[in-house]
């Protein structure tokens, strides 16, 4: 069974730039996560896509990020326009629980570099 | 809220030596708890989680993890390290909400453990 998979690995990219980032989760998982890395500091939820619905975007910082899953498959991570502080590890996570008990699979997480 | 602390920034250990990476929580309710690790340039791969039941669970690579629910502490543990071991940890925890209903984790902020010759 494939993993959950992500697309781009590195993106640097300039401040006022645009960048999406893509997640492929694991076949036939439903619920679909968005979380974020910042240097040194904790993993952060940004939020969560019960197949192409957002169950919980309380994480999402601000406009300028803007998630999709059309179709309840894959997901996209639009960061529009990138500031120097969107620097960070974009993981991505799914799971195919209907109960909170079952462990989210990761990604290996885009590294975001905005300069 | 919810919230998890992991006050060792690195934890040194020598192979063979017994390790613990220390992780304690705060949940409204009854908590999930969580361990996963992360590699040089990999993902998180999930360890061991604590759902109900016997405090101390076992997880993959022979690590087991003690709940304490009097100390919300949720600590790593290991009888005999080696150096394969050394990795960011991270520690996460999930507030029960029904038991239909998936839900974000809440991380802490990573031990990395360094364990040596």
């Amino acid at each position: 069974e494939a993993g959950v998979t992500q697309f781009p690995s590195h993106s640097v990219i300039e401040k006022g730039q645009t960048v999406t980032l893509r997640c492929d989760p694991i076949s036939g998982h439903d619920n679909l996560y968005w979380y974020r890395r910042v240097m040194g500091k904790e993993i952060k939820f940004l939020l969560h896509f019960v197949k192409e619905s957002k169950q919980d975007e309380s994480g999402m910082p601000n406009n300028r990020f803007l998630a999709e899953r059309t179709g309840g498959t894959y997901s996209t991570l639009k960061v529009q326009p990138a500031e120097l502080e969107d620097s960070g590890v974009y993981f991505c996570a799914s799971s195919q629980e209907r109960g909170p008990n079952r462990e989210q699979y990761f990604g290996p997480g885009t590294r975001l570099t905005v300069t | 809220a919810q919230s998890v602390a992991q006050p060792e920034d690195q934890v040194n250990v020598a192979e063979g030596n017994p390790l613990t990476v220390k992780c304690t929580y705060s949940v409204s309710g009854n908590p999930y708890l969580f361990w996963y690790v992360q590699y040089p340039n990999r993902g998180l791969q999930f360890l061991l989680k604590y759902i109900t039941g016997d405090n101390l669970v076992k997880g993959s690579y022979g690590f087991e993890a003690e709940f304490n629910k009097s100390q919300t502490s949720f600590h790593l543990k290991k009888p005999s390290a080696l150096v394969s071991d050394s990795a960011l940890y991270f520690c996460a925890v999930r507030r029960f909400i029904n038991t239909g209903t998936a839900s974000k984790l809440t991380f802490g902020t990573g031990t990395r453990l360094q364990v040596t010759l």
